[in-house]
């Protein structure tokens, strides 16, 4: 199996622009997650996926993330409007229904918002 | 509740000794405790994993001990080698998420 597979892998645009990132989970995982990695905060959870159905996005931290699963192989994170702030590495991760301890992460996107 | 803290925030270890990263967590409800690490450029991977009707678990160098009274997990990496030069994350599972601790930078000198 390939593992989880994001796109892009690196990322640099202007405030303002829309930035879509993209996740392909591992075949057969029925959970995918969402994560941000920055040196102040951590590793945070944005939003979670079961059978394609988000679960809790209560760690989107704003409108202007949205994030989308149309089927059990792809999901997105859109930020639009893009800040500065929102620079940091986002991970996507998936797992196999009831295995949430055993969470398999993708290589992430490095986002730089200038 | 949620939070689970980790400590200490980064660490340096000589070829061969033992590292030793700490947890703690107030959640009672939390049923399984695991232990992430991850290389720069990487996302984190699975290490070792124990549930708290254990009091330690061991696969090869790694080990994790559990005081489920004291609500504290430690991991331990004996004979600790450059390789194992990363970022351990400790974490801990409620229904349908991990609680992620801070995350440790471990160095190991040659």
């Amino acid at each position: 199996d390939a593992g989880v597979i994001q796109s892009p892998r690196h990322e640099v645009t202007e405030m303002g622009q829309e930035v879509t990132l993209r996740c392909k989970p591992i075949s057969g995982h029925n959970s995918l997650f969402w994560y941000r990695q920055t040196m102040m905060r951590g590793l945070e959870l944005l939003i979670y996926f079961n059978n394609n159905v988000p679960i809790d996005d209560s760690g989107m931290p704003e409108d202007r993330f949205s994030a989308k699963m149309p089927n059990a192989s792809f999901s997105t994170l859109k930020i639009q409007p893009s800040e500065p702030r929102d620079s940091a590495v986002y991970f996507c991760a998936s797992s196999e229904m009831g295995q949430k301890e055993t969470q398999y992460f993708g290589p992430g996107t490095r986002l730089l918002v200038l | 509740q949620q939070q689970v803290k980790q400590s200490p925030q980064s660490l340096i270890v000589q070829k061969g000794g033992i590292s030793i990263i700490n947890c703690a967590y107030e959640n009672t409800a939390f049923d399984y405790f695991p232990w992430y690490q991850q290389f720069p450029g990487k996302g984190p991977a699975l290490l070792i994993a124990i549930r708290p009707d254990v009091s330690e678990k061991k696969e090869g160098r790694f080990t994790i001990s559990f005081n489920k009274s004291a609500k504290q997990f430690s991991l331990h990496i004996m004979d600790s080698q450059p390789g194992d030069s990363a970022t351990y994350f400790c974490a801990a599972s409620t229904l349908y998420q991990l609680i992620w601790g801070a995350g440790t930078k471990l160095i190991i000198k040659p």
